[in-house]
């Protein structure tokens, strides 16, 4: 099974400030298809999870523009431009290239 | 829009079996696979596995072989997920998921099933 390993685990961010977390793979994600199946999902408080990016750097239909993606083959990025109190919840990265795997969630709370 | 929507909370004891539906709406139920994904209290999220509905072939987890089952009802546009031999270890909350734009977009509000004597 392919590893998906994030830091931190824990990443308390000020309001209107930016946060950042990293995701990696323990082996590449890159389909043969040439696609790249690493998406970032966010899971608020007593709420199922909610897909916010796919193929990387995709933002999913209603996910504000201060979400973004980056990264490629086993080092990936989930950033917030500026943290809002809705933002508070769980992180996972999670990879559909092969079968499918989540990493262990990076807990995002307010300072 | 895309709604899943799964049956309410299941207890039940240990060595019995647990059957969630999950019926589906906004889109062409037969034309994505459907997926089943597990959170166990405080722990990570697992696969379990997936059917195509149209034709009923299903994939399951090497973790889950033999003692789970993923069928899907293209009448009422409803998936199921039956779970065997049930022990504490398989309390979690269940989750339905679908692929309308991309591999796992769409997430069912859960069913959380508790396993305990």
């Amino acid at each position: 099974d392919i590893v998906m390993t994030q830091t931190p685990l824990s990443s308390p961010v000020t309001l209107g400030q930016p946060a950042s977390i990293s995701c990696r793979s323990s082996q590449s994600l890159v389909h043969s298809d040439g696609n790249t199946y690493l998406s970032w999902l966010q899971q608020r408080p007593g709420q199922p999870p909610r897909l916010l990016i796919y193929k990387i750097s995709n933002r999913f239909s209603g996910v504000p523009d201060r979400f973004s993606g980056s990264g490629a083959g086993t080092d990936f990025t989930l950033k917030i431009s500026r943290v809002e109190a809705e933002d508070v919840g769980v992180y996972y990265c999670m990879q559909t290239t092969r079968f499918y795997t989540f990493g262990q969630g990076t807990k995002l709370e307010i300072k | 829009e895309v709604q899943l929507v799964q049956s309410g909370a299941e207890v039940k004891k240990p060595g019995a079996t647990v059957k969630i539906s999950c019926q589906v709406s906004g889109y062409t139920f037969s034309d994505q696979y459907m997926y089943w994904v597990r959170q166990a209290p405080g722990k990570g999220f697992e696969w379990m596995g997936l059917v195509d509905p149209e034709d009923g072939e299903a994939l399951y987890a090497e973790k889950f072989q033999g003692r789970v089952i993923i069928t899907a009802d293209t009448s009422t546009d409803t998936v199921y997920m039956e779970l065997s031999s049930l022990r504490s270890a398989d309390t979690a909350v269940y989750y339905c998921v679908t692929a309308v734009i991309t591999f796992l977009d769409y997430w069912g509000q859960g069913t959380l099933v508790t396993v305990s004597s």
